[in-house]
């Protein structure tokens, strides 16, 4: 069961354009949403998270925006840069019988062309 | 300032085999948690741990287990490794409260 969904696989953006990566989520009971980049052989990286009580959260060129009534949240990158260029993997933040469980998608791969 | 540290980064095992794996959080950090990272898939989580306890499991076999030690480092371990536990080993830290979990560099495991 796929609780936390990345539909677009993919995704290729001019430098200096908006990236948008989109996420849905079936778990109504998710406090927090997160966004993660990750590089080839690193880790992820936290990038911006949102509480589920907020519908906008911005830090510089990330935004990161909450539709509870659409169980949809999406990651603005403007503009976006050639550095940029990640994979992106949205996660979700619910109780789970007393502790904190970390549910991830399945990833966005971003490539920014200059 | 170290931060989530893993080792190895790679390793090698022969089906059958058990391996373990090793994370050392950010210091002050007393929450770990252990993913597992398939190809082309999201971090699925396996296990997290607090104050030495076990306060989560994901859905893994019985082969899988884990442990934390006094000083919050933790260790993971697999035993009779299958092909399909091949995968990138994630250890992630965070503080009480924290939201945004650390995550380490991960040990990438082949099994043959």
């Amino acid at each position: 069961d796929q609780q936390v969904k990345q539909n677009s696989p993919s995704l290729s953006v001019q430098e200096g354009r908006i990236s948008i990566l989109n996420c849905d989520y079936t778990n109504s009971m998710f406090d927090y949403f997160l966004w993660y980049k990750k590089y080839p052989a690193e880790g992820p990286t936290f990038l911006i998270s949102i509480s589920s009580i907020k519908d906008k959260n911005e830090d510089g060129r990330f935004t990161v925006f909450l539709n509870k009534s659409a169980k949809h949240l999406s990651l603005h990158i403007v503009p976006s840069q050639p550095g940029d260029s990640a994979v992106y993997f949205c996660a979700a933040i619910g109780d789970s019988g007393g502790y904190q469980k970390v549910t991830f998608g399945t990833g966005t791969k971003l490539q920014v062309i200059p | 300032d170290a931060g989530v540290t893993q080792s190895p980064t790679h390793l090698i095992k022969t089906r059958g085999q058990h391996v373990t794996l090793r994370c050392s959080p950010i210091s002050g950090h007393k929450s770990v948690s252990w993913y597992q990272q398939v190809l082309g898939q999201g971090p699925q989580f396996i296990f997290q741990y607090y104050e030495k306890e076990e306060r989560g499991r994901g859905n893994f076999p019985d082969r899988f287990s884990a442990r934390q030690f006094p000083n919050y480092s933790s260790e993971l371990n697999v035993n009779a490794l299958l092909l399909g536990d091949s995968a990138l080993y994630l250890c992630a830290s965070s503080l009480p409260g924290q939201t945004g979990y650390t995550f380490g560099s991960g040990t990438r495991l082949t099994v043959v």
